[in-house]
């Protein structure tokens, strides 16, 4: 069976600190990897993607990606309560455009 | 450039009912990845379909089906619903490659009775 695991949380912090999300994956040759933004009730948006190993980094957002430890994390900087959302991991494992999605961790970011 | 559209956005149906539900890409992918959302089972992968060609299925019953236009547009099927089917239902769209970024619709959001 085809995983990938997220802390369910909430993790909660206080604005302007770094919030740090974790996921873990089962599939070795998995190549793609994938951080949405779910706000409640609306539909997942792509702030992340990450195919090699190290880290990627967009605006407050950075990726890093451990393929050998089939571990993805999302580092968030300067918190903001807008960020207040469940994160979401995926991993392209089925082949083709098949993600697998972690269950989501959610993220409480406080004034 | 326009974003993934979904229609309807909200439905109610009862058990025993079928229903189906739209999604029109972004332009230029031909991609079409559909999901089911849950609170319990989370996002689940339904199928792929690529160029009118179903690329994968995930692990659910026939009552669930779908077909892609020549215009890459999708549509999905669910028969006999049950309640259990209740669900946010979301399209994506990519571009053909593996591994392509998927960006998703608003969903549907159905309830069965």
């Amino acid at each position: 069976q085809k995983e990938v695991e997220q802390n369910s949380g909430p993790l909660s912090v206080p604005e302007g600190a770094i919030a740090s999300l974790n996921c873990t994956y089962s599939d070795r040759v998995s190549q793609s990897f994938f951080w949405y933004r779910q706000y409640s009730g609306k539909s997942p948006e792509l702030i992340m993607s990450i195919y090699s190993n190290g880290d990627k980094e967009d605006g407050r957002f950075t990726a890093q990606l451990n393929k050998a430890s089939q571990y993805v994390s999302l580092l968030i900087r300067d918190s903001q309560p807008s960020d207040s959302a469940t994160y979401l991991c995926a991993v392209n494992m089925g082949g083709y455009s098949t993600l697998t999605f972690g269950k989501g961790t959610m993220l409480l970011v406080s004034p | 450039k326009a974003g993934v559209t979904q229609t309807p956005r909200y439905l109610i149906k009862t058990r025993g009912q079928q229903v189906t539900l739209s999604c029109s890409p972004i332009s230029g992918h031909r991609s079409v990845s559909w999901y089911q959302q849950t609170p319990g089972q989370g996002l689940q992968f339904l199928f792929e379909y690529f160029s009118e060609t179903q690329r994968n299925k995930g692990n659910f019953p026939g009552r669930f089906s779908g077909r892609q236009f020549s215009n890459s547009r999708s549509e999905m099927n669910v028969s006999t619903l049950e309640l259990g089917d209740s669900a946010l239902y979301l399209c994506a769209s990519s571009l053909a490659g593996q591994g392509n970024e998927q960006f998703f619709g608003p969903g549907t959001r159905l309830t069965v009775l």
